[in-house]
């Protein structure tokens, strides 16, 4: 059974940075067959597509977020994190991990955690 | 990129049918979307993929029969007939752009289906 669970903290102030990791059960996130990527939804509004990391370490962002963002993948872990620098207000959302095929869409998703940017 | 446009908002009534559309930026008749389903208090599920050919490749797991797609000019639907509770929900359309280091992904502003 396929899972993947987002964790990290709920309550970032502005400022800092925003750290959420993935963990992926239910196969190996070693796959050539996937990749791996982070998904938000801010209150009231649509999903915007973060990022995407391949199990090589392969990353490709958002270039509206490129700045401020790092995903990394720990195989031996089966894990894969997200890191986003700076945050405001604007970054409150709730944040989504998901798989996605190779030129494919994203075929699983986690359950989202939702992570508030506040002083 | 394109830009993927939705309504805000539709609602249908229990057993009836409804058609949600996602629309394309000018210039990318072409593009293949997703559609994609937000369940309050689970994670987002994969619903189909559509072009202008109609699906493509498979629905996503448990996406009963009553959901379909077609595409036409812009233009991307949803269909889903004989509406139960359960499909109230959030559906969202996605699109992938470019590739390599220019790849991203878009999605549309989500429409919120509300059951009657």
């Amino acid at each position: 059974h396929l899972q993947l669970q987002e964790s990290g903290p709920g309550l970032v102030k502005p400022s800092e940075t925003l750290s959420l990791t993935c963990t992926f059960s239910g196969g190996s996130i070693s796959s050539g067959s996937y990749y791996w990527g982070w998904i938000r939804q801010p209150p009231g509004k649509g999903l915007e597509w973060i990022g995407t990391i391949y199990y090589s370490g392969s990353t490709y962002y958002n270039p509206s977020l490129k700045s401020r963002v790092t995903i990394s993948v720990d195989t031996s872990k089966n894990q894969f994190s997200l890191k986003l620098s700076s945050v405001t207000a604007a970054d409150t959302a709730v944040y989504y991990c998901a798989r996605r095929g190779a030129g494919s869409y994203f075929d699983s998703w986690g359950q989202g955690t939702l992570v508030t940017v506040s002083s | 990129q394109p830009v993927l446009t939705q309504p805000p908002s539709a609602s249908a009534s229990l057993g009836a049918s409804v058609t949600l559309t996602c629309t394309l930026s000018s210039g990318y008749s072409d593009y293949i979307v997703d559609w994609y389903q937000l369940r309050p208090g689970k994670g987002p599920r994969f619903v189909m993929r559509v072009g202008t050919g109609g699906i493509v490749g498979s629905k996503g797991d448990g996406i009963p029969d009553r959901f379909s797609v077609l595409g036409s000019g812009l233009n991307r639907y949803l269909t889903i007939k004989n509406i139960q509770e359960e499909d109230e929900s959030d559906y969202h359309c996605g699109a992938d752009h470019g590739s390599g280091s220019n790849f991203l992904v878009v999605f549309g502003g989500g429409t919120k289906l509300t059951v009657l």
